[in-house]
């Protein structure tokens, strides 16, 4: 079945940066996209951004432009969210999903990655 | 940016019960591009709902969206007991996606 497998979690301290992977299974990677939604503990989802799984195109929430930076390899089917400069506030599950391949064709998240916890901690 | 707000923040209902969540956008959702998520504890959301009324696939038929412009609906027929989640509207018409701050569906 369609699957978003994500990396476990992490550790870091403030200031430092994490990258998260999510590899993708038994769909064709470069028919879709990938998102990258993130929840703080108790709090709502938050949209991060997207990555073609076609091209490499990119879209950042305004929020996080700078600081975070989508890539994907359709060698190996894995889409990666590297975010910088962490701060405690970014202690949150990341996901990914899938998403459209073209970001104004619109698209629901559908499946999600089982979600990878990062803690940002001095 | 499109802000959506949902209503009510908690729900109590009893099994059996029907439910009803509403999801408001500050602005027309351009397609009607309006999904629904449940999310249980310590799992990942799970989508319901597309297209403002389209049932996902494996969905039950209990659950049910409707609305269009700014003003969208999820409801439950009956509540199950596994039905008590949070469940989170979306948009993914505009130039940035975002999401409801959430209704949570519990038990009374």
């Amino acid at each position: 079945q369609i699957q978003l497998v994500q990396s476990g979690g992490e550790v870091k301290k403030p200031g430092a940066l994490v990258k998260v992977s999510c590899k993708a299974s038994a769909y064709t990677f470069s028919n879709y996209g990938i998102t990258w939604v993130r929840q703080a503990p108790g709090q709502g989802l938050e949209w991060m951004g997207w990555i073609s799984g076609y091209n490499g195109d990119t879209k950042y929430a305004e929020k996080f432009q700078g600081r975070v930076t989508l890539t994907a390899d359709t060698s190996t089917t894995t889409a990666y969210m590297e975010l910088r400069s962490l701060r405690s506030d970014d202690t949150a599950v990341y996901y990914c999903a899938r998403d459209s391949a073209y970001y104004d064709s619109g698209s629901v998240f559908d499946p999600w990655g089982q979600g990878t916890l990062v803690t940002v901690s001095s | 940016e499109i802000v959506l707000t949902q209503s009510p923040g908690t729900l109590s209902l009893s099994p059996g019960e029907r439910a009803t969540l509403s999801c408001r956008a500050s602005q027309s959702v351009p397609r009607d591009y309006l999904g629904w998520y449940q999310q249980n504890p310590g799992q990942a959301p799970r989508l319901l709902i597309y297209g403002a009324s389209s049932r996902a696939p494996g969905i039950p038929d209990r659950f049910s969206g409707s609305g269009s412009g700014t003003d969208f609906t999820l409801t439950i027929s009956r509540l199950e007991p596994e039905d008590f989640a949070v469940y989170y509207c979306q948009q993914y018409g505009s130039s940035t996606r975002t999401f409801g701050q959430g209704t949570k569906v519990e038990i009374k």
